[in-house]
């Protein structure tokens, strides 16, 4: 089925590991984003990408790096992960970053770290 | 500052019951507003995006309304049922830059029997 498809669903790591969190679309859409929800807060923008090759920070991108080398796929980094990072992820696609086009959502990778 | 938020923050209905979620921001310039179904454990699906000419939106049982003046929306759920216990998350998107979503903090809706 079309859609977002987000890799682990879960991952526990120990403090000062890195990871990947895998991001991909089969939409085609141009615009890709990551998003870290917290309990009692809302969706804040991590990392955004217009398309392949472009990328930029969003609201919270320290710790976190984000490359896009094909429209598909949008991994989102950790380099050396922080017990503040301990969050749900979500990835998200959209044909552009705005106006009137709607956001598919990926299912979230829910991260620990300990 | 670009905000969204919404009320109730939680709320229990009824099955079979209305109900109505609020949404009030200040995001300015203003491009479209998105209500948001979240399942718990699961990523937002959209319900209704609404510009700024439009003053209501169904989707079935949601009805959505804005009013762009008063900056003021509503999702109004019509004969609830169990399935429709989850989050709602209102989302409104800038018409200029390149980061244009705000989130709200979401309503946390539970439907019982």
């Amino acid at each position: 089925n079309a859609g977002v498809t987000q890799t682990p669903k879960f991952q526990v790591l120990k403090t000062g590991q890195s990871m990947t969190l895998q991001c991909a679309q089969d939409m085609n859409h141009e615009y890709m984003s990551w998003y870290r929800q917290d309990p009692g807060m809302g969706l804040r923008l991590i990392h955004y990408s217009v398309g392949a090759g472009i990328t930029d920070q969003g609201e919270v991108p320290n710790g976190y790096n984000v490359s896009r080398s094909t429209t598909e796929d949008f991994p989102l980094r950790l380099l050396s992960a922080a017990p503040s990072q301990t969050s749900v992820y979500f990835c998200a696609s959209s044909y552009a970053d705005g106006g009137g086009y709607g956001y598919t959502f990926g299912s979230g990778t829910r991260l620990t770290v300990v | 500052k670009n905000q969204v938020e919404q009320s109730p923050q939680s709320l229990i209905i009824l099955e079979g019951k209305n109900c109505t979620l609020q949404c009030n921001y200040t995001v300015s310039p203003f491009s479209n507003l998105r209500w948001y179904k979240q399942d718990t454990g699961r990523g937002p699906v959209s319900l209704t995006i609404m510009t700024f000419s439009e003053n209501t939106k169904s989707n079935g049982r949601y009805t959505a309304t804005l009013d762009a003046d008063t900056k003021q929306s509503s999702l109004h759920i019509t004969a609830s049922q169990l399935s429709d216990s989850a989050s709602y998350i209102c989302v409104v998107s800038e018409s200029s830059g390149n980061t244009p979503l705000v989130f709200g903090k979401g309503t946390r809706l539970s439907v019982i029997a």
